[in-house]
């Protein structure tokens, strides 16, 4: 199996919240990423969290990690239609090189 | 704009022939990867490379090679193309000063096989 899973889809109101989901498999883990890919452009780094943190706010951006399930969220705030992307979720492990997920796509509906 | 450089922005070809890819990364980052994102294979580590060496290789198929020169600009070449081999081809760049991981992505090169 792939050893960083994300739902491929997510589709909200703006203004609304929305959470997307992670889950990873190296429990070995330094570091945990979200990284955005808007159309027609590569990835950047939106925020990452060092995984012996829970909790990492970045304004709209609130990270949680759940380090015994494996699982790392990310929560927009008042979610606006510039935030329709494809999301990333990426862990790094001994090799700092990140394995990233598929990726979730974001639409945001006004 | 991330500071990373990706020629040409599009490349069409045909089957069985061969092409190259140029980046050139972050000024002062000593590492460039390169990536494949495609459709059904979601986004694929190829290789790293860091001050002229090879440091790490991923999924990077025998008919691909890499290297970094000593601009620390790097190319991919693509050879005997097959139609599975359209993709995004991205290359990232990271350096001093940078978390732990962090890559600065280019823009991409799409690669059409027909």
């Amino acid at each position: 199996g792939e050893d960083v899973e994300q739902s491929l889809f997510l589709s909200v109101r703006e203004g609304d919240s929305s959470v997307i989901n992670c889950t990873y498999t190296d429990s070995s883990s330094t570091y945990l990423y979200w990284y955005k890919q808007e159309p027609g452009a590569g990835l950047q780094l939106l925020t990452y969290i060092f995984s012996n943190m829970d909790m990492k706010q970045d304004q709209r951006l609130t990270v949680l990690l759940n380090k015994k399930d494996k699982h790392l969220s990310l929560r927009i705030a008042d979610t606006q239609t510039g935030d329709s992307a494809i999301y990333f979720c990426a862990e790094g492990g001994g090799s700092y090189i990140p394995t990233f997920g598929r990726g979730t796509s974001l639409i945001v509906h006004p | 704009d991330s500071g990373v450089t990706q020629t040409p922005k599009h490349l069409i070809t045909a089957t069985g022939q061969r092409v190259t890819l140029r980046c050139s990364p972050r000024s002062g980052d000593l590492s460039v990867y390169w990536y494949q994102q495609s459709l059904d294979q979601g986004l694929q580590f190829l290789i790293q490379y860091y001050n002229g060496e090879e440091r790490a290789k991923g999924n990077i198929l025998e008919r691909f090679s890499a290297q970094q020169f000593p601009d620390l600009h790097s190319e991919l070449n693509l050879s005997s193309l097959e139609l599975g081999d359209s993709a995004l081809y991205f290359c990232a760049s990271s350096g001093p000063g940078t978390a732990v991981g962090e890559q600065f992505f280019g823009p991409g090169t799409r690669l059409t096989v027909l």
